[in-house]
């Protein structure tokens, strides 16, 4: 049973635009949440993250929203470029368990030109 | 800063064999976690360490195992390998246990059984 689930395989959004990625999650203990960016044949990058007690976080053209009634969070990149293109991948965790991140299958983020 | 650096980057063993990976975290990082990727199951927690003690453990098999050392250096080691166990072994490293840091991916070991 998925915990984190990315229901979007993949996106296509033109550059300049602002992308959406959505992730939505089903444990009710999760209290704290990551993104992760991850291109062909490298690690993932961390992003930006987000504790239950916020509902919002910012960094950069970077931001996460948290809906903790939904079960749902969103990271929303704007301006959208180029180099963004790669697969995002939603991340959550237990409060003491830390070490063990759950993560969803991905979206793989297309910014066109 | 150096990041994460796990190696080797690539490694081709054959059934029954056993592997050892290893993972040198960020300088000051005390905390590794590993995991793996397939296609299939997308990215799967094994085991975290912390200050040399195994802190939390995913739904793997016994014939995966780990351990660190005094300098946060991590090894993992899989026994009996089976054609399943193909995929990207991840390490990644966090300050701290428990306290909301983020976790630092290095850039993997791709692990193929023949």
């Amino acid at each position: 049973d998925q915990q984190v689930k990315q229901n979007s395989p993949s996106l296509s959004v033109q550059e300049g635009r602002i992308s959406i990625l959505n992730c939505d999650y089903t444990n009710s203990m999760f209290d704290y949440f990551l993104w992760y960016k991850k291109y062909p044949a490298e690690g993932p990058t961390f992003l930006i993250s987000i504790s239950s007690i916020k509902d919002k976080n910012e960094d950069g053209r970077f931001t996460v929203f948290l809906n903790k009634s939904a079960k749902h969070l969103s990271l929303h990149i704007v301006p959208s470029q180029p180099g963004d293109s790669a697969v995002y991948f939603c991340a959550a965790s237990v409060y003491g368990s830390q070490g063990n991140l759950i993560f969803g299958k991905g979206t793989k983020l297309s910014v066109k030109p | 800063k150096a990041g994460v650096t796990q190696t080797p980057r690539y490694l081709i063993k054959t059934r029954g064999q056993q592997v050892t990976l290893s993972c040198s975290p960020i300088s000051g990082h005390r905390s590794v976690s590993w995991y793996q990727q397939t296609p299939g199951q997308g990215l799967q927690f094994l085991f975290e360490y912390f200050s040399e003690t195994q802190r939390n453990k995913g739904n793997f098999p016994g014939r995966f195992s780990g351990r660190q050392f005094s300098n946060s250096r991590s090894e993992m080691n899989v026994s009996t390998l089976e054609l399943g166990d193909s995929a990207l072994y991840l390490c990644a490293s966090s300050l701290v246990s428990g306290g909301g840091q983020p976790q630092h991916f290095g850039d993997g070991t791709r692990l193929s059984i023949l």
